[in-house]
């Protein structure tokens, strides 16, 4: 039972394209997050929401679109495809952090989609 | 900015070794320190949460520790074996909303 899965895990594509990368949890989470695995191979978050509600939105380009129909899902959908969107995208989940210092829950990340842009 | 700093970057140990690596963090940017054991083509494993001060956690072989005031932690693998070959990755929380600052990770490989 994969707790995040994610598809498709390879995705090659032309440039100028529009392509989707699903994202589920079967964990029960409320929150859901994208990061993306940059050309120095950190991993930095680009998306997350809470309850389908988005709450972080890092500098992302806005060919990027976060769609979250339920909490069970997170998409990410690219429009106009460029060839430096190639790159390993993840998605993750986890309960919210909650608000006292003691609370640090664990983050659960899928498996990740490699996106080559040709 | 802030920085996540994971050293080394890379390790070779033979099997039987033990060794630790070190993440260091900006101490006033503090909410919690997540360990990850990384194999290539998989999902990043969660190790350990921690957020207190002092905090030291264990799960079989591997074990971390927690310095918050000097922005650090160390993981520990005691007796490596080969199946313990992959990248490490701390990443640091700042504040309750998920938001994961990760390090570049240390790459163990484990000889047999």
């Amino acid at each position: 039972d994969t707790a995040v899965s994610q598809t498709p895990k390879y995705l090659v594509t032309q440039m100028g394209n529009d392509k989707s990368i699903k994202c589920e949890q079967n964990l029960g989470h409320d929150t859901m997050y994208w990061y993306k695995q940059d050309s120095k191979k950190f991993l930095k978050i680009m998306f997350s929401y809470n309850n389908k509600e988005l709450i972080i939105n890092e500098t992302v380009p806005n060919r990027f679109s976060p769609k979250s129909p339920d909490k069970a899902h997170l998409n990410l959908h690219i429009n106009s495809l460029e060839l430096g969107d190639s790159a390993v995208y993840f998605c993750a989940s986890s309960q919210y952090q909650g608000m006292d210092g003691s609370s640090g829950n664990t983050i659960y990340f899928g498996e990740g989609s490699w996106l080559t842009v040709v | 900015i802030l920085n996540v700093e994971q050293s080394p970057q890379s390790l070779h140990v033979q099997e039987g070794d033990s060794t630790n690596f070190t993440c260091s963090f900006p101490s006033s940017n503090f909410y919690a320190l997540h360990w990850y054991r990384w194999e290539t083509a998989k999902s990043p494993e969660a190790l350990f949460v921690m957020t207190l001060n002092g905090d030291e956690k264990k799960k079989g072989r591997i074990s971390a520790t927690l310095n918050t005031k000097e922005g650090y932690s160390y993981l520990y693998i005691k007796g490596s074996q080969p199946e313990d070959s992959a990248t490490y990755l701390c990443a640091l929380s700042s504040s309750n909303t998920g938001k994961l600052i990760f390090g570049q990770g240390t790459t163990l490989q484990v000889k047999p």
